[in-house]
C-alpha cells in the first residue's frame, strides 16, 4: 500500500516566482495535514483538511499562501510570491478519523529553497 | 499554547533508560508521540487520550496525567535504532484533529 505521496521532493526557486507542491493522502483517509518544518519554527501546521473541506487555516502564515483539495485524493499548496523565508521542509500528512487510532501519516517531504 | 517538552537534547549509551517530558499550558484531550530520524518524515508512535492511561510499544511506553497537563514518554534499555527527534504532538478536544507539535527533543544513542 502506498503511502503519503509529495511531490516535488526537492524545489529550488527564486524569489518572487510561484511555488506548487503536491500531495496524494492515503486512500480512504478523510484528513489532510499540511506542515512546515524549520530549526527555527520546528514542525508548524499551516492548514488542514476533513472530508476535503478546509477546516482551520489559521497557521497559513499570510495571504501568499494558498491551499486546496479538489478531491479526496489530491491537494496542493501554493506559495505566490516566494519569498526566502518561506525556505523550509513542507510536510503533507493524512490520517483516518482524525488520527485517534493510527495517528497521522507523513508523506516524505518537500525541501524548498527560495534564492 | 505549543507544549514545552524537556530536555531538548540527551545522549545515552546503548541500554540506558530516557525519560522525555511534554508539557501544557493549556487542558488536553490527547498526546500524540511521534519520532523523527534525520532527513526523514515523523513517524507515529502512540497516542494516549484522557484518562491518564499508560500505554507501551516494545521497549517504549509512555504515560499521560491530563490533571497535570503532561505526558512523558519512556524509553528503556535504549537500542542504537531509538536516535532521532522525538515530538510531542497535543490535541485540546475530541473533535478536532489538529495537533500542535512540541519543539523536539533529540536523542543520540551511542554504542
Amino acid at each position: 500500500d502506498a503511502g503519503v505521496i509529495q511531490s516535488p521532493r526537492h524545489e529550488v526557486t527564486e524569489m518572487g516566482q510561484e511555488v506548487t507542491l503536491r500531495c496524494k493522502p492515503i486512500s480512504g483517509h478523510d484528513y489532510l495535514f499540511w506542515y512546515r518544518q524549520t530549526m527555527m519554527r520546528g514542525l508548524e501546521l499551516l492548514i488542514y483538511f476533513n472530508n476535503n473541506v478546509p477546516i482551520d487555516d489559521s497557521g497559513m502564515p499570510e495571504d501568499r499562501f494558498s491551499a486546496k483539495m479538489p478531491n479526496a485524493s489530491f491537494s496542493t499548496l501554493k506559495i505566490q510570491p516566494s519569498e526566502p523565508r518561506d525556505s523550509a521542509v513542507y510536510f503533507c500528512a493524512s490520517s483516518f478519523n482524525g488520527g485517534w487510532g493510527t495517528g497521522q501519516f507523513f508523506g516524505p517531504g518537500t525541501r524548498l529553497t527560495v534564492l | 499554547q505549543q507544549p514545552v517538552q524537556s530536555p531538548q537534547a540527551v545522549i545515552l549509551r546503548e541500554g540506558e533508560d530516557a525519560v522525555i517530558n511534554c508539557s501544557s499550558s493549556k487542558a488536553l484531550y490527547s498526546v500524540h508521540w511521534y519520532r523523527q530520524k534525520h532527513g526523514e518524515a515523523p513517524v507515529f508512535l502512540m497516542i494516549l487520550l484522557k484518562g491518564g492511561e499508560q500505554k507501551g510499544h516494545d521497549k517504549i511506553s509512555a504515560s499521560f496525567n491530563e490533571k497535570k497537563q503532561q505526558s512523558s514518554l519512556y524509553l528503556t534499555a535504549s537500542q542504537l535504532s531509538y536516535s532521532g527527534t522525538y515530538f510531542c504532538g497535543t490535541a485540546g478536544s475530541s473533535n478536532t484533529g489538529k495537533l500542535i507539535f512540541g519543539q523536539g527533543t533529540t536523542l543520540q544513542v551511542k554504542p
